[in-house]
C-alpha cells in the first residue's frame, strides 16, 4: 500500500494559469515533505520543501501547503510557464531521524502555449 | 561543481551476471542512498547510507547489496541480476539526513 499518493498521473494547463499538483500520505508520523521536478534523461532537482509545523511555504512561483490534519499537501505554481512541464514527485520523509524519503509515483505536467 | 555522479549511464547485461552502478558525490554529503523508479510506483528507496560504514536497507532492498568504504562512493552490486530489476536507478545524497537530496542522472539498466 503507498504511504504517499498522487493520483492523478497527468496535468495539462494553459501556460500563464495557475497548476495544481496534488499529493496525500497516509503515515501520520510524516513530518517533511519536498517536491522534486523531473524532466526527461535527468535525475530529480529539489523544488521546494515544508515542515509539519508549517502550514505554507512559498518559492517566487511555487507555494506549497500542508493540511496536516486532511494528510494532503499541494503544490501551486503561478503563473504557470512551458518549462514547467516535467514530472513532478512528491516525498516525505519518515523514520525517528528523517533518514527515509517516501516518493509518490509522479504526477506528469504539460504546460500549454 | 556540486554534483551526483552514477555510471554506467546505460547497460544491457544477462540474467546472473554480476554487476555495479558506481555512484559518487563531491559534497561532502554524509547521506547517500539508491533508488529504483519503475512506472506508476515512482522512487523507492533500496538501501541508504548514513555515513562510512553505515548502510541500512530501503523499501525494496532484495537482490542488491550495498558498501560504504569512502564518504564519497557508494555503489550499488547486483550479484545476480534478474529481469525484474530491469529499471531507471538513482543514486542520491544530502548532507545529513532530512536535509535536501541530490540526485544523479540515473542509470538505465536492463537485464535480459
Amino acid at each position: 500500500d503507498q504511504q504517499v499518493k498522487q493520483n492523478s498521473p497527468s496535468l495539462s494547463v494553459q501556460e500563464g494559469r495557475i497548476s495544481i499538483l496534488n499529493c496525500d500520505y497516509t503515515n501520520s508520523m510524516f513530518d517533511y515533505f519536498l517536491w522534486y521536478k523531473k524532466y526527461p534523461a535527468e535525475g530529480p532537482t529539489f523544488l521546494i520543501s515544508i515542515s509539519s509545523i508549517k502550514d505554507k511555504n512559498e518559492d517566487g512561483r511555487f507555494t506549497v501547503f500542508l493540511n496536516k490534519s486532511a494528510k494532503h499537501l499541494s503544490l501551486h505554481i503561478v503563473p504557470s510557464q512551458p518549462g514547467d512541464s516535467a514530472v513532478y514527485f512528491c516525498a516525505a520523509s519518515v523514520g525517528s531521524y528523517g533518514q527515509n524519503f517516501v516518493f509518490g509515483p509522479g504526477t506528469r505536467l504539460s504546460v500549454l502555449p | 561543481e556540486a554534483q551526483v555522479t552514477q555510471n554506467p549511464r546505460y547497460l544491457i547485461t544477462v540474467t546472473g551476471k554480476k554487476l555495479t552502478v558506481t555512484c559518487s558525490q563531491n559534497m561532502n554529503h554524509e547521506y547517500m542512498s539508491w533508488y529504483r523508479q519503475d512506472p506508476g510506483l515512482g522512487l523507492r528507496q533500496i538501501y541508504y547510507s548514513m555515513n562510512v560504514e553505515v548502510t541500512d536497507k530501503g523499501d525494496v532492498p532484495e537482490g542488491y547489496k550495498v558498501s560504504r568504504k569512502e564518504k564519497r562512493n557508494f555503489p550499488l552490486i547486483l550479484e545476480s541480476p534478474s529481469p525484474n530489476q530491469t529499471s531507471l536507478y538513482f543514486c542520491a545524497s544530502s548532507l545529513s539526513v532530512g536535509n535536501t537530496i541530490y540526485f544523479g542522472e540515473g542509470s538505465w539498466l536492463t537485464v535480459v
